[in-house]
């Protein structure tokens, strides 16, 4: 029963390069979700996926990030240009359906390093 | 924000059960509380949630208080594994609600 999976693991990109994160949501899940970690601090909620459609975006950046979740394939998280400022660990999250009885469950996240 | 307030920081002898708290004054009718434990370097791990009973799972028990006002998460026999931050969260049942962390709790089991 495989869980959320995320790729890369760890993504080294220089300042201006473009950043893609994939995700994977668990079998049978259609939301997902994605967040970042700055060092040292809390996570922070970026963004709301169902299939080919964003729920909520409140979270994300509005210049240089996007995602996505086509209806085939994994949700991607998108980081043009990307900044020193960009460094974080992503951690994507999927759930079956909405609403809060449903538990999120995390994928191992990317860690993304700027140099 | 974070609607629940927990401890900065506790230790917990190993083999011994840890009895984390986590207040939550605010919370309306509708709302789940939610346990989830940040082992260093991994994504969140979802432990248990409850919405008014008492609920156990292999990992944990969750004690809700009868005003569910606050809530206290207790791991029966506590290794050097369940050395982690737990946050506690609250979320609405009935809608579309994104999961708001707080600092959570650093707890450190002592061998």
């Amino acid at each position: 029963n495989a869980g959320v999976m995320q790729n890369p693991r760890h993504l080294v990109r220089r300042r201006g390069q473009e950043a893609r994160l994939r995700c994977s949501p668990m079998k049978g899940h259609s939301h997902v979700y994605w967040y970042r970690q700055l060092p040292e601090e809390g996570l922070k909620f970026m963004v709301y996926l169902q299939k080919e459609n964003i729920i909520d975006e409140s979270g994300m950046p509005k210049e240089r990030f996007s995602a996505e979740f086509p209806k085939e394939g994994p949700s991607i998280l998108r980081i043009q240009q990307v900044v020193r400022g960009d460094s974080a660990a992503y951690f994507c999250a999927s759930s079956p359906s909405t609403g809060g009885d449903q538990p999120q469950h995390f994928g191992d996240g990317t860690r993304l390093s700027i140099l | 924000d974070a609607k629940t307030t927990q401890p900065t920081s506790m230790d917990c002898a190993e083999g011994r059960a840890a009895n984390l708290p986590c207040n939550h004054s605010t919370i309306s009718g509708n709302e789940y509380v939610y346990w989830y434990r940040q082992i260093h370097s991994q994504g969140p791990q979802y432990i248990i949630h409850g919405l008014k009973n008492n609920e156990t799972n292999e990992m944990a028990s969750l004690i809700i208080t009868e005003d569910r006002k606050s809530s206290t998460l207790i791991l029966p026999h506590a290794t050097l594994r369940d050395t982690a931050v737990y946050y506690c969260i609250v979320r609405v049942s009935t809608s579309y609600d994104k999961v708001i962390f707080g600092p959570g709790t650093s707890l450190s089991v002592i061998p």
